[in-house]
């Protein structure tokens, strides 16, 4: 157990609908990292906050948004599904800012199914 | 442009011999590397970590070496055991421009089965 939890661990939906996936991070961790796992394209990072500000961003979807609030959760708010966004999504935390290194906890993960 | 890579999707090694998997990466900015083991329906699992101001580090029956040089990286496990069997993925991160050193570029991964 990596002290990281999501919910749901599982989501099935329409397309065109919109969901939000949600992230606990290990007790002190300050940073929340989001991962989109497909089938073809492996693990790929989404976005990062620490404390509360967003720090980076990988490729992610315009139709994809997240935040992390004061308690430190994140939530990952997916929006116009489209049978593609059908993935594994990952939420890992760390300890570390951007200017240190430390490696990241991840959750057991919300696999999307869009139908 | 897959900036990590694993070539070798499958690796199968006897109880008790060694298993190495191998990673390459192309991007001179990564100095940060990282071993993660994934079991199914789980996610992934921090093995070991190495900075790329050291050429190796050891944890237990596990080794990580590092190349940079030849931007190349491998995970020794010795003694493999059947529990050791899983989908193992090398990440790297860095600094890219002053952005977060916090974003990991993971490799496609390597499926490690260890016999009896």
């Amino acid at each position: 157990d990596s002290g990281v939890t999501q919910t749901p661990k599982h989501l099935i939906t329409a397309t065109g609908q919109r969901v939000t996936l949600r992230c606990s991070p290990r007790s002190g961790d300050l940073s929340v990292y989001w991962y989109q796992q497909s089938l073809d394209q492996g693990l790929q990072f989404l976005i990062h906050y620490y404390n509360g500000e967003e720090r980076a961003k990988g490729n992610i979807l315009e139709r994809f948004s997240a935040q992390q609030f004061p308690d430190l959760h994140s939530e990952l708010n997916l929006s116009s599904l489209e049978l593609g966004d059908s993935a594994l999504y990952f939420c890992a935390s760390s300890v570390g800012t951007s200017g240190r290194r430390s490696e990241q906890f991840f959750g057991p993960g919300t696999r999307l199914t869009v139908l | 442009d897959q900036q990590v890579k694993q070539n070798s999707p499958s690796l199968s090694v006897q109880e008790g011999r060694i298993s190495i998997l191998n990673c390459d990466y192309t991007n001179s900015m990564f100095d940060y590397f990282l071993w993660y083991k994934k079991y199914p329906a789980e996610g992934p699992t921090f093995l070991i970590s190495i900075s790329s101001i050291k050429d190796k580090n050891e944890d237990g029956r596990f080794t990580v070496f590092l190349n940079k040089s030849a931007k190349h990286l491998s995970l020794h496990i010795v003694p493999s055991q059947p529990g050791d069997s899983a989908v193992y993925f090398c990440a790297a991160s860095g600094n890219a421009g002053g952005t977060s050193y916090g974003k990991l570029t993971f490799g496609q991964g390597t499926i490690l089965t260890v016999h009896p």
